[in-house]
């Protein structure tokens, strides 16, 4: 079956400070497409990050970067310099056949 | 240059009633995918259209059926309105049946009474 776990139903960060939000996923395919959205209360889902799977290196996004693990299928994504409008759902999710396959999201908290 | 579209914002439907939302692409994109957001969980993948043709679908029953247009904007029906139907409906747009190049709607909320 292909699914995403995110762990974290809820995260909290001092605003100014550094979070990293957990991902995992099983497919069997070798080449796909790893996603971090967010979505805000406007509900339009926004791109975060993408990486493709059969590039090593670690996508970096300005203040966002992944740690991604193809052998683990670990994705996780880190927020440096969290701000407050980083305040939102954050959901990963990988491509399979014409779509994505989604986790359930984590809600992250930005304290001021 | 306009961004996805979506219509209505909110929909409040009785059991048993259909219902049709719609969605148009951004400019330049020319496939529009379906997908349902139950409260606090992740989009469910219910159909893409491309070329006017349905190329993959979901785990959906046939009461969930779409149509695109050509002018590649889209539409998606829902007959015989369950309870469980009640849900935010996403709608992404990207080119050439791609899935890394999603642009979304800001959805259509949909409640089942």
């Amino acid at each position: 079956a292909q699914t995403v776990t995110q762990s974290q139903p809820e995260m909290s960060v001092q605003e100014a400070e550094t979070v990293t939000l957990s991902c995992t996923y099983d497919t069997s395919e070798s080449d796909y497409y790893l996603f971090w959205y967010k979505q805000p209360p406007s509900r339009q889902m926004i791109l975060v990050i993408r990486q493709e799977a059969y590039k090593q290196q670690n996508a970096t996004e300005n203040r966002f970067s992944v740690n991604f693990q193809k052998a683990a299928k670990s994705f996780s994504l880190k927020i440096s310099d969290s701000q407050l409008g980083d305040a939102a759902m954050y959901f990963c999710a990988y491509s399979f056949n014409y779509q994505l396959i989604w986790g359930a999201g984590t809600k992250l908290i930005i304290k001021p | 240059d306009a961004g996805v579209t979506q219509s209505p914002t909110h929909l409040i439907k009785t059991r048993g009633q259909q219902v049709t939302l719609r969605c148009s692409p951004k400019s330049g994109h020319d496939t529009v995918s379906w997908y349902q957001q139950a409260l606090g969980q992740g989009p469910q993948f219910i159909f893409q259209y491309y070329e006017e043709e349905e190329r993959q679908r979901g785990n959906f029953p046939d009461r969930f059926s779409g149509h695109q247009f050509p002018n590649y904007s889209s539409e998606l029906n829902v007959n015989a309105l369950l309870l469980g139907d009640s849900a935010l409906y996403l709608c992404a747009s990207s080119f050439a049946d791609r899935v890394d190049g999603y642009t979304f709607g800001s959805g259509t909320r949909l409640t089942v009474v």
